[in-house]
């Protein structure tokens, strides 16, 4: 199956500064990707979808300003979490969908553990 | 706009014993059914998928789910669970749009296999 690489798998960082995560289709050409956002023992909960050289739309309730997402190229989209505070700590979670006929499957990303302290 | 509702949250089960796992969903248009699998601190894993055609779908790991649409159900099904199958099982929907469709996910399921 296709692969989707999400790096980094974990990261701590101090309150205030920015972090970047990295979602990669390896194998195939991510017409639309998602960005998840997982609190323990919680569902997914979809906080964007990002089409290639496009605005990303964002859920209701997710500030876009804080989360900037950037899909720059059909293999590439970037989650940027901004001046990150303690409740910003979560697991992220990327995934990635082939447009055309075969739009009908997201391959998910390992996810990102992102603590902020 | 889709939604999934998964009725149990836990489901403690016996080794060796079958196991059913429950989802409905919502939907005004042509759906996709999904049910993945999620390990602890790990990406998910795509267990089954029913796009059209035969209601009875086979997965991996000795998974099935079958799609009722008169039901609006997509349970999850397995004959013999392992302890390996100790895990949180997620159900999820997409419409048949395009590629940019949501995937929506439901609340989550935790199986706990009892040796």
């Amino acid at each position: 199956g296709a692969v989707v690489s999400q790096h980094p798998s974990w990261v701590i960082c101090k309150s205030g500064t920015s972090v970047k995560i990295e979602c990669r289709s390896l194998d195939f050409q991510a017409t639309t990707m998602f960005w998840y956002r997982q609190f323990p023992k919680q569902s997914l909960m979809l906080m964007a979808t990002s089409n290639e050289g496009s605005k990303a739309t964002y859920e209701q309730g997710v500030e876009k300003d804080k989360f900037l997402i950037n899909h720059a190229s059909l293999t590439l989209s970037t989650l940027t979490v901004t001046s990150a505070h303690p409740e910003d700590s979560s697991f992220y979670i990327c995934s990635a969908r082939e447009g055309g006929a075969r739009n009908t499957e997201a391959f998910f990303g390992q996810g990102t553990r992102l603590t902020v302290v | 706009a889709q939604s999934v509702t998964q009725l149990d949250s836990q489901v403690p089960v016996f080794e060796e014993a079958p196991v059913e796992l429950r989802c409905n969903y919502s939907s005004s248009v042509s759906v996709y059914l999904f049910w993945y699998v999620q390990y602890p601190n790990q990406g998910l894993q795509l267990l089954l998928k029913y796009l059209s055609g035969s209601t009875l779908v086979k997965g991996i790991n000795g998974f099935e789910a079958e799609f009722n649409k008169s039901q609006t159900s997509f349970h999850l099904r397995k004959p013999s669970v392992h302890i390996s199958d100790t895990a949180e099982y997620f159900c999820a929907v997409s419409d048949q749009g395009s590629s940019a469709s949501k995937i929506i996910f439901g609340s989550g399921t935790r199986l706990s296999i009892r040796p």
